[in-house]
């Protein structure tokens, strides 16, 4: 089955422009997450999709961040406008459940973004 | 909320073995480790649910101390393969709940 998808690998923006990310989660996982990694840190969490609905966006950091995931199937991760400190890695990860029991992730390669 | 995890760093001969440890202030459902190298995705290794139940992977396992909230990994024989950043995630109930992931730990194994 294909994995997680996600794009652009790469992106270099100047502060107060726009960028938009895209993760494609395994067909048929309804949770679809968004985390960040800046360099060295923690995997950190911003939000959680179940199907097209926000289940948990307590990680986003401010309103200049806004997902959306229509339809219940790819989801998209616009920065407006960006800062230095958006840059990092933006994983992209997919999950089942089934009943109570968890799934491991299905994480993406990754988008790593840099705001010069 | 976020796990601790230690050490951060570990330096290994290929064949030797390491623990790593995963520790929450808060009451576990269950743990995920997973494995990440450099430049590419995080993978995952296994999860433990709440129950003290241990598994393995290959020559990679893993306990849940439910008391404790600790989780620990183990690598034994270590292979170069083994070289990555590890993380624990940790959820707190089960259902539809995100994980929280610790800072992780940089295993390096050489020859």
């Amino acid at each position: 089955e294909a994995g997680v998808t996600q794009f652009p690998s790469h992106s270099v923006i100047e502060k107060g422009q726009t960028v938009t990310l895209r993760c494609d989660p395994i067909s048929g996982h309804d949770n679809l997450y968004w985390y960040r990694r800046v360099m060295g840190k923690e995997i950190k969490f911003l939000l959680h999709f179940v199907k097209e609905s926000k289940q948990d966006e307590s990680g986003m950091p401010n309103n200049r961040f806004l997902a959306e995931r229509t339809g219940g199937t790819y989801s998209t991760l616009k920065v407006q406008p960006a800062e230095l400190e958006d840059s990092g890695v933006y994983f992209c990860a997919s999950s089942q459940v089934f009943g109570l029991t968890h799934y491991g992730y299905t994480f993406g390669s990754g988008t790593r973004l840099t705001v010069v | 909320q976020q796990p601790v995890q230690s050490p951060q760093a570990v330096i290994l001969r290929e064949g030797e073995d390491a623990v790593i440890n995963c520790s929450s202030s808060k009451a576990l459902y269950s743990v995920h480790w997973y494995r990440q190298k450099h430049g590419e995705a995080p993978v995952f290794l296994m999860i433990l649910l709440k129950g003290g139940e241990q598994k393995g992977h290959e020559k990679i396992s893993a306990s849940f101390n439910e008391k404790k909230q600790q989780s620990s990994l183990y690598l034994t024989a270590s292979q170069l393969s083994y070289s990555g950043t590890y993380f624990c995630g940790t959820e707190v109930s089960g259902g539809y709940n995100k994980l929280i992931f610790g800072a992780g730990t940089r295993l390096a194994v050489h020859p």
